[in-house]
């Protein structure tokens, strides 16, 4: 089956211990994106990746980092949570000419 | 770079009537527009798309409409039921060579 895979789904963390949320998919897709989406407000873009050993800052890079060494994997990295950053986030990922779009089932942090 | 404003941010209608969400985008090189679908604590679903050289695309009670000249598309879904109350996002695919979404429209459909 086509889809994209986080883990964990749910994760609750203290403040400064780093984590790391991971995201793959089986569709060999060139684009690989993250979002967060908090209460009321739509999807801000966190980091994205056009292919391999490329990735660019979306919106709200501060406090995130990623890595693209792999095609199907984009794991994203909370160096050194702080509970702003407690969210639901999305990983996404497409063909290059944007079909394809399809979203992970998300991952909902709880930073205390 | 692209940008793509949704409107209205909340829409409520009675069950059966339709409703219209509409976007417009700033980049005249976009070239695909799809439409997302997200229910409470879910993830984004496509339900929708349409290309630049289509102007309408139907599927069921859902449609949606391209104009190209204007850089307006708009979400229809008529004769509403209560399972189409939730989040809906539009995108566009231009120049930045990746997606970007509207702020998203809360659709209740009241009974």
């Amino acid at each position: 089956e086509a889809q994209v895979t986080q883990n964990p789904r749910y994760l609750i963390t203290v403040t400064g211990k780093k984590l790391t949320v991971t995201c793959s998919q089986n569709m060999n897709h060139e684009y690989m994106s993250w979002y967060r989406q908090d209460p009321g407000l739509g999807l801000r873009q966190i980091y994205y990746s056009m292919n391999v050993e490329v990735t660019d800052k979306g919106d709200v890079p501060e406090g995130y980092k990623v890595s693209r060494k792999e095609k199907r994997n984009f794991p994203l990295i909370l160096e050194s949570p702080s509970p702003n950053q407690t969210s639901l986030y999305f990983c996404a990922s497409s063909l290059s000419d944007g079909s394809g779009y399809t979203f992970g089932s998300g991952t909902r942090l709880t930073v205390v | 770079g692209e940008n793509v404003e949704q409107h209205p941010s909340t829409l409520s209608v009675q069950e059966g009537d339709s409703a219209v969400i509409k976007c417009t985008y700033s980049d005249s090189a976009s070239n695909y527009f799809p439409w997302y679908k997200q229910e409470l604590g879910k993830r984004p679903q496509l339900i929708i798309d349409i290309r630049s050289n289509v102007g309408e695309k139907k599927d069921q009670r859902i449609a949606v409409t391209l104009n190209k000249t204007a850089k307006h598309f708009s979400l229809h879904i008529t004769e509403t039921q209560p399972e189409d109350s939730a989040v809906y996002f539009c995108a566009a695919y231009g120049s930045a060579r990746q997606l970007t979404f509207g702020s998203g429209t809360q659709l209740t459909v009241l009974p």
